[in-house]
């Protein structure tokens, strides 16, 4: 299976509610990158949190990161119908794969307005 | 968005024939990225390049060749196209290992 494994694979919630993703890996990380793909698009850079990093903000996003247990998760508050999109994790393990990136197979966020 | 461009967008060809992908760059970025998506699969990495004529294979490189002779272009080709290699190909492009990767457009691609 996969390095990133994203969960939920699906999620539909009603606007100015809270989405939560969830990322869990298997090997251990240099940083990790979530993403987002609006449907026919290419990918979007959201955040990049390091090893060493357990929270970071930007907006309305959190991101958090438990290198003991393996995880990540995205955090999006009051949701908007704009922010229905795929989203990815996708982690740098370092050593000799550095810079390369291993994607999950993504969480679909749906947010009815 | 990032001064990422893909030629062609979409293309269809046959089995067995040549096919060659462009990425081009205005960002002076050192590394590049191809990959490929697939249902069920998210994407894969095929090959990246850490500068001019330097490339190194990724997690799924068998029937695709790269090559970069100028910082801002990067080429994929499919040698001679299969039906697996349908998928929609995505370059990206980062300032530096360990950073964000900016990504382009995507190319459609259908081998029949």
């Amino acid at each position: 299976s996969q390095q990133g494994e994203e969960d939920p694979q699906a999620l539909s919630i009603q606007e100015g509610e809270n989405a939560t993703m969830n990322c869990s890996y298997k090997t251990s990380i240099n940083n990790l990158q979530w993403y987002r793909q609006n449907s026919g698009r290419g990918l979007v850079h959201l955040i990049l949190i390091r090893s060493n990093e357990r929270e970071k903000h930007s907006g309305r996003l959190r991101v958090t990161l438990d290198t003991s247990k393996k995880s990540s998760s995205l955090l999006i508050t009051a949701s908007r119908a704009a922010d229905t999109a795929s989203y990815f994790c996708a982690t740098d393990t370092g050593g000799t794969s550095y810079g390369k990136l291993t994607f999950g197979q993504g969480t679909i966020l749906t947010v009815h307005p | 968005d990032a001064g990422i461009t893909q030629s062609p967008r979409h293309k269809v060809t046959e089995t067995g024939t040549p096919v060659t992908l462009r990425c081009h760059q205005t960002e002076n970025h050192r590394y590049m990225y191809w990959y490929r998506q697939d249902p069920g699969h998210g994407l894969r990495l095929i090959h990246y390049s850490y500068g001019v004529k330097d490339t190194d294979k990724g997690e799924v490189s068998d029937g695709y060749s790269v090559s970069r002779s100028k910082t801002e272009d990067f080429l994929l080709t499919l040698e001679s196209a299969t039906s697996s290699q349908t998928s929609v190909y995505f370059c990206a492009i980062s300032r530096g290992l360990s950073y964000e990767q900016y990504f382009g457009p995507g190319t459609r691609l259908t081998v029949t």
